[in-house]
């Protein structure tokens, strides 16, 4: 089946220490996107790619980093400048922009 | 600054009532507004509307968008424990997407 998938499900983060979050579509889909969601604050979009070796900051990219090497694989790093990663992360994939975008089911990051 | 912003934040209400959520953006050069249903874990895709007053519907739920008023309303009619979630709305603009915090809806039995 055709979807995107995220891992791990959930992931730990010791003080300075780098993490990334893996995000994988078999959709065939252009653009990727990744999200924070925090308790009452909704989806705020941290960067997004539209095409393969090209992406942009989003409303809140201070203390994340992307790579998008292949079309299939968009991970995301929380780096240690990110003074309060925990939260969950939503990864998601459309055809193009403006259009539905599919989501992954999250991974959610807690600090140790 | 672009937003979105959703009302009510949380609604509670009983099984075969009938629900409006409420979505107003103010968005530059905005294309066009989305509705999602999230249970649990991911979103999951609802509706997509770019024209002023054509209704989209799927079974007990309805869209509809007003361009001049910048809003969309989300009906659900006879509600059942199931529809219990958050629904977020988007819009988006030109080169990217704006959620709003979503409305939280529990539905009781």
């Amino acid at each position: 089946d055709g979807g995107i998938t995220q891992s791990p499900k959930y992931l730990f983060r010791k003080e300075g220490q780098n993490v990334t979050l893996s995000c994988e579509q078999n959709l065939n889909h252009d653009a990727m996107y990744w999200y924070r969601q925090d308790p009452g604050q909704g989806l705020r979009l941290i960067y997004y790619s539209q095409i393969v070796n090209d992406f942009q900051k989003g409303d809140i990219a201070e203390g994340y980093s992307v790579s998008r090497e292949k079309k299939e694989s968009f991970p995301l790093t929380v780096t240690s400048a990110q003074k309060n990663p925990t939260a969950f992360y939503l990864c998601a994939s459309s055809p193009g922009h403006n259009q539905p975008q599919h989501f992954g089911d999250g991974t959610r990051l807690s600090i140790l | 600054e672009d937003k979105v912003v959703q009302s009510p934040l949380s609604l509670v209400v009983h099984e075969g009532d009938t629900v409006t959520l409420n979505c107003s953006y103010e968005v530059t050069n905005f294309r066009s507004l989305l509705w999602y249903k999230q249970e649990k874990k991911a979103p999951t895709f609802l509706f997509m509307l770019t024209s002023s007053g054509i209704e989209k519907k799927s079974g007990r739920l309805s869209s509809i968008l007003d361009k001049k008023e910048l809003s969309s309303i989300l009906n659900i009619t006879a509600t059942q424990t199931g529809d219990s979630a958050i629904y977020l709305c988007a819009a988006y603009r030109d080169d990217k997407i704006i959620f709003g915090k979503g409305t939280r809806l529990h539905i009781l039995p």
